[in-house]
């Protein structure tokens, strides 16, 4: 069975920090990873989409790695903002629908 | 706004009625997806639609019935409930099944079974 795993579980930092969450699976049948952020009790908003071919995306203060050999995939948030505070889940496509973790509660204080 | 709508945004029901999700899309995708997300889980696979066409039911009992009349619209119909059945309901779309461009989700539908 495809597992994909979030780790920290909740992660609490004052504002201004630069922050890592990871993600690791299990499939080396990826087609690509997807970064989401989802705020409480809403959808999910797509942030980042790393094709299986490419090694990193960037998209303002958000960059995320993605490693196959190693079945890992980070998200790097620099500077970080107390409007980051939210829930992110990485998913990865391996060509038939999408596997979540179970994400990352991010807490970003004044 | 995502491109992809989902109604209602909140619904309460009992377990003996009949109900249904609404998911729309005007993205030009072809393939639709229904998930589960439930406190402390993954988000968990329910149903998948290409081209129309159901591929995938991951083992969803029966009381959860989808329906996909063209590929800008799915249905998930309820009927009989559980109380464990209170979860979010996410609707995605992508351009096809497993497409690589990425899945676009909706807002959801909050349920809760009384």
């Amino acid at each position: 069975k495809q597992e994909v795993t979030q780790i920290p579980a909740a992660l609490s930092v004052p504002e201004g920090e630069n922050l890592v969450l990871n993600c690791s699976f299990t499939d080396s049948a990826i087609y690509n990873l997807q970064w989401f952020r989802q705020d409480p009790g809403k959808g999910l908003t797509s942030l980042l989409l790393i094709q299986s071919s490419q090694r990193e995306q960037t998209s303002g203060r958000l960059n995320a790695s993605l490693d196959k050999s190693s079945g890992r995939s980070t998200l790097y948030i620099a500077a970080s903002q107390p409007g980051d505070s939210a829930t992110y889940l990485c998913a990865q496509n391996s060509g038939y629908a999408l596997n979540f973790g179970k994400g990352t509660s991010l807490l970003v204080t004044p | 706004e995502t491109g992809v709508t989902q109604t209602p945004r909140h619904l309460v029901m009992g377990m003996t009625n009949k109900k249904s999700l609404k998911c729309e899309q005007h993205l030009g995708h072809n393939a639709m997806y229904w998930y589960k997300q439930s406190a402390k889980k993954p988000l968990e696979l329910m149903f998948v639609y290409n081209f129309k066409e159901q591929t995938e039911n991951n083992s969803v009992p029966s009381r959860f019935s989808p329906e996909c009349p063209n590929s800008s619209h799915l249905f998930l119909h309820l009927h009989t409930l559980q109380p464990e059945d209170s979860a979010l309901y996410l609707c995605a779309s992508s351009l096809k099944q497993g497409a690589e461009d990425g899945y676009t989700f909706g807002s959801g539908t909050r349920l809760t079974v009384v």
